[in-house]
């Protein structure tokens, strides 16, 4: 198992551009999430989804666009980067929600210019 | 007010010291609670879930207390491989959210 993977890496943007974050899981989770963690704020939740074809929104979500067409891929697309979306963005999943851990990607870097 | 909160430290602390720490939650429909452990630059990774009974790994004891709603996360004999950020999470039942506190940082000191 690959467990929870995460492209980009490193990530550099101009504002304005447009991208999408890619997040995949290989261990049949239902339950996905995107985290977004700065300095002195802790992660905070952008959206999540519990199966495909659902999504929602956490506590964070202006800014960013979330689709769960599979059960494996829950990709999140920032629609005209902001300096403000500068941070570490993390992906997490979980076989259900609530009682069980979830697990993380290893996060990718955004520095929007 | 923050749903999950934790005093940032650092803790600094010898090698071989216990150390504890808390971390307080505001939503009283908060059932299931874990700790998280931080190290720079990566990702968060399970340390222990928490249960009403408590529980211990090892070295590490977890506690919850519903009545004044926090809990607690005790450390005995710190190794070096101990320092690291320590994340508080709480989930709250029919919010489908897990809600994460900022951490508290951790140096164990040769």
């Amino acid at each position: 198992n690959a467990g929870v993977t995460q492209t980009p890496k490193f990530q550099v943007l101009k504002t304005g551009q447009s991208m999408t974050l890619q997040c995949a899981q290989d261990m049949n989770h239902e339950y996905m999430s995107w985290y977004r963690q700065d300095p002195g704020m802790g992660l905070r939740l952008i959206h999540y989804s519990v199966g495909a074809g659902i999504t929602d929104q956490g506590e964070v979500p202006n800014g960013y666009n979330v689709s769960r067409s599979t059960t494996e891929d829950f990709p999140l697309r920032l629609l005209s980067a902001a300096p403000s979306q500068t941070s570490v963005y993390f992906c997490a999943s979980s076989y259900r929600q609530g009682l069980e851990t979830q697990y993380f990607g290893p996060g990718t870097r955004l520095l929007v210019l | 007010r923050k749903e999950v909160e934790q005093d940032p430290g650092p803790f600094n602390v010898p090698e071989g010291a216990t150390v504890a720490f808390n971390c307080t939650y505001s939503n009283s429909a908060s059932q299931s609670f874990f700790w998280y452990r931080q190290d720079c630059r990566k990702e968060p990774k399970l340390l222990m879930s928490v249960y009403s009974s408590g529980n211990e790994d090892g070295r590490f004891t977890a506690q919850l207390n519903r009545a004044s709603q926090y809990i607690s996360l005790l450390i005995r004999d710190s190794k070096l491989s101990d320092s690291a950020t320590y994340l508080c999470v709480a989930y709250a039942s029919g919010t489908y959210k897990y809600i994460f506190g900022t951490g508290t940082r951790l140096k164990v000191l040769a």
